[in-house]
């Protein structure tokens, strides 16, 4: 069972508009959140994470907003550019342990 | 450099044959992660090391995977008899965190990745 999900597989978005990354989670235990980015033959790097205590990080171009009611947290992007062409993971982390658990991750292409 | 290194970057062994990957982590991390990546899947938990102990290693797939980390700093997968299926790229990251002995710092618990081995069983 999938307890990290992103639904979409791909996104595809025009330059300088928004990019909105959705990611959905089962376990009522994560409360630590991350979203990585990740460009070809490379490892994951981090981008912003959010406690489970906030409901919004911002950082630059990168907001995410954590929904826990929902058990969703979303990554918005914008302006978007060329450069953001990846595919982005969300990934979570349980109280109690320090492993992430990644969802499947969903693909980003910026058209400039 | 700074960051997470991995070698070799890519692996291709003849089913059966043992395999080792290396992970240099930031110097003075404490926390190293091991991490398995099937092609077109988010990357799945391995082990876990504290220092030199392995507190985790509930995601190790067989006993044909052993992971050490002797002296706290590098660590090495290795794999014995590979198989097809473990074919995958593996990834290491390492992180500042210490577990217990106090507040969790949240900012500390962020895991900086290598860029991965690449391994190809034939």
């Amino acid at each position: 069972d999938q307890q990290v999900k992103q639904n979409s597989p791909s996104l595809s978005v025009q330059e300088g508009r928004i990019s909105i990354l959705n990611c959905d989670y089962t376990n009522s235990m994560f409360d630590y959140f991350l979203w990585y980015k990740k460009y070809p033959a490379e490892g994951p790097t981090f981008l912003i994470s959010i406690s489970s205590i906030k409901d919004k990080n911002e950082d630059g171009r990168f907001t995410v907003f954590l929904n826990k009611s929902a058990k969703h947290l979303s990554l918005h992007i914008v302006p978007s550019q060329p450069g953001d062409s990846a595919v982005y993971f969300c990934a979570a982390v349980g109280a109690a342990g320090n492993k992430l658990t990644f969802g499947g991750g969903t693909r980003v292409l910026v058209k400039p | 450099g700074a960051g997470v290194s991995q070698s070799p970057r890519y692996k291709v062994a003849k089913r059966g044959q043992d395999v080792a990957l290396r992970c240099d982590p930031i110097s003075g991390h404490v926390s190293l992660f091991w991490y398995q990546q099937a092609l077109g899947q988010g990357p799945e938990f391995l082990t876990y090391f504290q220092n030199e102990a392995q507190l985790d290693k509930s995601g190790l797939p067989s006993d044909r995977f052993f992971a050490e980390r002797p002296e706290g700093s590098v660590s090495t997968l290795k794999i014995q008899r590979t198989q097809q299926e473990d074919s995958a790229v593996y990834l290491c990251a390492s992180s500042l965190a210490v577990r217990g002995g106090g507040p969790r710092i949240r900012g500390q618990e962020t895991q900086y990745f290598g860029p991965g081995t690449r391994l190809l069983v034939l």
